[in-house]
């Protein structure tokens, strides 16, 4: 089975400039979930869907971020505009059955 | 605050000799603990888990501890071998089976062959 697919794997952008991270998870997969990964800190959550609703995005940093899941299948994570903390990497797991994230390989973040 | 901490940033082992791995938590309400590995350039890639009603779960070289009272766990490697050597992080769960997991820092492991 194919596994978590995310690209781009390396962006960069200058602050002010608008990036879209998209995520297709494992076919099947109901939950989808965003995390990021700034400078060796911890894997921080960002938000989670069931299908296509936002089950928790009480990780979201602030209104310049916006998720969407488009039919319950692959997602989207915009950050308009972009500033330089927001710097990392950015991962999405899916799992269908309790506990069972896999990850994608995620995507570099840089804000220059 | 940081509820799942890993306060050593990295640890080096020689091969064939025990790695611990520890990680403490502040949060009662965890009852769901797991072990991820993470290779540079990939995602992380679940390991061992164990639920708070054990103090123990093992499999093949990998052995999880749980210390509730101390709300402190552990990862046993043995024998550590040079492949071992990635990022572990520590993560927790609380409430229903979905909830979000909640990751450490971090520790990056080396094996010295």
């Amino acid at each position: 089975e194919a596994g978590v697919t995310q690209f781009p794997s390396h962006s960069v952008i200058e602050k002010g400039q608008t990036v879209t991270l998209r995520c297709d998870p494992i076919s099947g997969h109901d939950n989808l979930y965003w995390y990021r990964r700034v400078m060796g800190k911890e894997i921080k959550f960002l938000l989670h869907f069931v299908k296509e609703s936002k089950q928790d995005e009480s990780g979201m940093p602030n209104n310049r971020f916006l998720a969407e899941r488009t039919g319950g299948t692959y997602s989207t994570l915009k950050v308009q505009p972009a500033e330089l903390e927001d710097s990392g990497v950015y991962f999405c797991a899916s799992s269908q059955e309790a506990y069972g994230y896999t990850f994608g390989s995620g995507t570099r973040l840089t804000v220059v | 605050d940081q509820q799942v901490k890993q306060n050593s940033p990295s640890l080096s082992v020689q091969e064939g000799r025990i790695s611990i791995l520890n990680c403490d938590y502040t949060n009662s309400m965890f009852d769901y603990f797991l072990w991820y590995k993470k290779y540079p350039a990939e995602g992380p890639t679940f390991l061992i888990s164990i639920s708070s009603i054990k103090d123990k779960n093992e499999d093949g070289r990998f052995t999880v501890f749980l210390n509730k009272s101390a709300k402190h766990l552990s990862l046993h490697i043995v024998p550590s071998q040079p492949g071992d050597s990635a990022v572990y992080f520590c993560a927790a769960s609380k409430g229903t089976s979905y909830d979000k997991v909640i990751f450490g820092p971090g520790t990056s492991l080396s094996v010295i062959p």
